[in-house]
């Protein structure tokens, strides 16, 4: 059965920390892995992974994908209040748009 | 460029009721799939339509339809209520259909008294 499982669930810290957001696999037909940031209602898309090893970076965020191990991290550095979201991990299979998901981690970074 | 409407935002039913969701994509975008939401599960796939065909389904009751109008906007229905069904509806659109980026509207808050 394919499953997406994300670690913490929650996570407190304070502004200027840096966090790592794990999430493991298990997926048929894997074809990319995405991270979206659900602040309020919508997700909005942050990475997407289809390789190995190559980090993908945007500002204070960076996500690298091991598929042999089938996992995923996503790194956020020097935290901000405007962080505090729940980050989604989902995975997709070839030829669809039906992505697996992760219930998520929630980030609370304290001022 | 508008992003992904949903309608209505909230909406209170009772058990045994029906209920239809609409979603608007991005101008462009022929695919469109629904998810549910809830704290415990997370996020579920419900189904997904690209140029009016059901692409891939879920696993949910047959309670829970979809359809695409040639226009790419799509509809869900649930229909005999449970008070499980009380979730946020998020509806995504795509311009293709392949397991990429997917543009989400701000959701339907579905509660079932």
């Amino acid at each position: 059965e394919d499953k997406v499982v994300q670690s913490p669930l929650s996570l407190v810290v304070h502004e200027g920390d840096t966090v790592t957001l794990n999430c493991s696999y298990e997926v048929t037909n894997f074809r990319s892995l995405l991270w979206y940031k659900q602040e309020k209602k919508a997700p909005t898309f942050l990475f997407m992974l289809t390789s190995s090893g190559i980090e993908k970076k945007s500002g204070r965020l960076s996500s690298i994908l091991d598929k042999k191990e089938l996992f995923s991290i996503l790194n956020i550095t020097a935290t901000q209040t405007g962080d505090s979201a729940i980050y989604l991990c989902a995975v997709g299979g070839t030829g669809a748009n039906n992505l697996f998901f992760g219930t998520g981690t929630r980030l609370t970074v304290i001022p | 460029k508008a992003g992904v409407t949903q309608t209505p935002r909230y909406l209170i039913k009772t058990r045994g009721q029906q209920v239809t969701l609409s979603c608007s994509p991005i101008s462009g975008h022929r695919s469109v799939s629904w998810y549910q939401q809830t704290p415990g599960q997370g996020l579920q796939f419900l189904f997904e339509y690209f140029s009016e065909t059901q692409r891939n389904k879920g696993n949910f009751p047959g309670r829970f339809s979809g359809r695409q109008f040639s226009n790419s906007r799509s509809e869900m229905n649930v229909s005999t209520l449970e008070l499980g069904d009380s979730a946020l509806y998020l509806c995504a659109s795509s311009p293709v259909v392949l397991a990429g980026e997917l543009f989400f509207g701000e959701g339907s808050r579905l509660t079932v008294l």
